[in-house]
């Protein structure tokens, strides 16, 4: 059973420009949830994807978007990146529709925008 | 939307002792409460996770306990060794969906 992987896992982008995350779920999990960690913080929730269609959205702008794939995989985009963006991305696959709410996160991305 | 307290944000304790992380939660519709530790360059891992029918739940050296009249819920780890030594996020699930609200984090230090 593989767990969650995320790549890249660094990232250093310019204030302007866009960026493209990826994440590949838990073998057996249908659902993926990003969120963001900035440094010293929890995690807070960008949105969550089941079957390729966004589940639910945090309190984030409209530049973060998403998709998910067949494969339940998914990408986490940004646009319009500003200094604040600057975290570590985090992914969670975890399986709807049962009683296993536990979520298995990726090891995540750090993104440094300059 | 649902709001989660933690608190203390740093913890030092020595080697044996034990440590409790204490935490509150706004939404009472709210009825799964995990608990992760966050190693440093690590995504968080569940080490235990308690719903809200149940007020207490342990696995060897970890425990939590859940009051959900008061809205509050607490890790306990016993005879805490070196290797405990990470960063502990409480959290809920609320919402029709497994949306997961985090704390924001205690930092546990053991002194050997």
């Amino acid at each position: 059973e593989t767990g969650v992987t995320q790549s890249p896992t660094h990232l250093i982008k310019t204030r302007g420009q866009q960026v493209t995350l990826r994440c590949s779920s838990q073998s057996g999990h249908n659902t993926v949830s990003w969120y963001q960690q900035a440094l010293g913080q929890g995690p807070q929730f960008i949105f969550q994807y089941y079957r390729e269609e966004e589940n639910g959205r945090g309190n984030f702008p409209p530049r973060f978007s998403g998709l998910q794939f067949p494969n339940y995989s998914s990408e986490l985009n940004v646009n319009a990146l500003e200094l604040d963006d600057s975290a570590l991305y985090l992914c969670a696959s975890s399986l709807e529709g049962t009683l296993n709410y536990g979520y298995t996160f990726g090891s995540g991305t750090r993104l440094t925008v300059v | 939307g649902e709001n989660v307290e933690q608190h203390p944000s740093t913890l030092s304790v020595q080697e044996g002792d034990s440590a409790v992380i204490k935490c509150t939660y706004s939404d009472s519709a709210s009825n799964y409460f995990p608990w992760y530790k966050q190693e440093l360059g690590k995504g968080p891992q569940l080490i235990i996770d308690i719903r809200s029918n149940v007020g207490e739940k342990k696995d060897q050296r970890i425990a939590v306990t859940l009051n959900k009249t008061a809205k509050h819920f607490s890790l306990h780890i016993t005879e805490t060794q070196p290797e405990d030594s990470a960063v502990y996020f409480c959290a809920a699930l609320s919402g029709g969906y497994q949306k997961v609200t985090f704390g924001t984090g205690t930092k546990l230090q053991v002194i050997p």
